[in-house]
């Protein structure tokens, strides 16, 4: 398996522009996580899905931010607009089920995003 | 809010010295895991406790979890170089839910 696959993996803009994050979560997994790395803040959960339905939003900072999961197999992060508070490393991840032991949170390579 | 306060932030030591990272929270956590992360990559799952008192053994990593499973420790004996990046927390209420991560210790192990 190829894994959780983002992109971009970099990504500059301008505040004020529309910024969209990709993620393609393991075949088979049934639950999705969108997370954000500062040095500041370290790494939070904004968002996750189970089955494509949002089950947990608190983290998402703002309304400037919006999550989707329109199939199993595609998820999009959109922050519209953007501000240069927003650079940050997002993460995507995935996991099949609950279980603590077996149900391991695998993590994709990040995007990094500067908005300048 | 459950929070996980990682301690050291930072740290640098020789190769062969033997380390001690801790993970504490006020909370108490279903379950709690630690993770590696390497610059430009996502973290990396290790380990994942969850009963009170437990330990376990990862080659030269042991990881142990509070009798209250409030809080966690890693203690990496003979250190080496290729243990160098960032070790975080992560903490779960339980089931399906979503991790709380520490800010995670940077790791520098010097030849």
């Amino acid at each position: 398996d190829a894994g959780v696959i983002q992109s971009p993996r970099h990504e500059v803009t301008e505040m004020g522009q529309e910024v969209t994050l990709r993620c393609k979560p393991i075949s088979g997994h049934d639950y999705l996580f969108w997370y954000r790395q500062t040095m500041m803040r370290g790494l939070e959960l904004l968002i996750y899905f189970n089955n494509n339905v949002p089950i947990d939003d608190s983290g998402m900072p703002e309304d400037r931010f919006s999550a989707k999961m329109p199939n199993a197999s595609f998820s999009t992060l959109k922050i519209q607009p953007s501000e240069p508070r927003d650079s940050a490393v997002y993460f995507c991840a995935s996991k099949k089920g609950t279980s603590v032991y077996t149900d391991t949170q695998y993590f994709g390579p990040g995007t990094r995003l500067t908005v300048l | 809010t459950q929070l996980l306060e990682q301690s050291p932030q930072f740290l640098s030591i020789q190769e062969g010295e033997n380390l001690t990272v801790y993970c504490n929270s006020s909370s108490v956590f279903s379950s709690l895991q630690w993770y590696r992360q390497e610059p430009g990559e996502g973290p990396v799952l290790l380990v994942t406790v969850v009963t009170g008192g437990e330990v376990k053994k990862l080659k030269r990593l042991t990881f142990q979890f509070g009798d209250a499973r409030k809080d966690s420790s890693l203690h990496i004996t003979a250190a080496q170089p290729g243990d160098t990046g960032l070790y975080l927390c992560a903490g779960s209420g339980g089931g399906a839910d979503g991790l709380t991560f520490g800010k995670g210790t940077h790791l520098i192990i010097q030849p």
